[in-house]
């Protein structure tokens, strides 16, 4: 099994749509868990960062975790063309990051 | 600020040739990676270097070697290159209070 468990889509929606991101993992010593933003060239930027379990929003974005559950989530509300890109899960304890293979998301105007 | 920068964007390389590729961060970070990104692999550790004067092997080391020259520079050095060894190469720096990692813009690397 590996670490980090990640769909790779690719994932379309309209314009306007709620987006639902998922990653799941097996090491329960993960502490600390980020979404990262790729778009197409260029590399990879933090769009949230959580400590432990629990919600953390940004605008329109909003990042859960659930420990016992060994899932996290990334929300987009009211999705914009300009959210399209891939978007990378990543967690630690204390070790080098772990990401996900990252999910491709298109959202269509 | 620059935050994390590369050199070279861009670089084709013959089969056995050598090349470094640079890696500079102006964040005070101690650690810095080395990654390499190909279609449907994600992100896979190369290196890393917890400070200055410590390199670790990742997931990925056979083929390459890095050098920490200081606390801002990480170098990676393809001594012999292949063509499994073209890819996408990023270098990185952890803030470690958040223990977030901040990405340069990256290298495109072609082996014929």
């Amino acid at each position: 099994q590996k670490e980090v468990e990640q769909d790779p889509g690719p994932l379309s929606v309209p314009e306007g749509a709620i987006v639902s991101l998922n990653c799941t993992y097996s090491n329960s010593a993960f502490q600390y868990f980020m979404w990262y933003r790729q778009y197409s060239r260029k590399g990879p930027e933090l769009l949230m960062y959580t400590y432990s379990s629990g919600n953390k929003e940004d605008g329109r974005f909003t990042a859960q975790v659930d420990k016992s559950s060994k899932y996290i989530s990334l929300f987009i509300r009211d999705s914009q063309p300009s959210d399209s890109a891939t978007y990378l899960c990543a967690m630690t304890g204390n070790t080098p990051l772990v990401f996900g293979k990252g999910t491709r998301l298109s959202v269509i105007a | 600020n620059a935050g994390v920068t590369q050199t070279p964007k861009f670089q084709v390389l013959k089969t056995g040739q050598s090349m470094t590729l640079q890696c500079a961060q102006d964040m005070n970070h101690n650690s810095m990676y080395w990654y390499r990104q190909d279609p449907g692999m994600g992100l896979r550790l190369i290196y890393y270097s917890a400070s200055e004067g410590t390199t670790d092997k990742g997931e990925v080391p056979n083929g390459y070697n890095v050098s920490r020259l200081n606390k801002r520079e990480f170098s990676l050095r393809l001594e012999s290159a292949a063509p499994s060894q073209t890819s996408v190469y990023f270098c990185a720096s952890r803030d470690r209070g958040t223990d977030t990692q901040y990405f340069g813009p990256g290298t495109r690397l072609t082996v014929l």
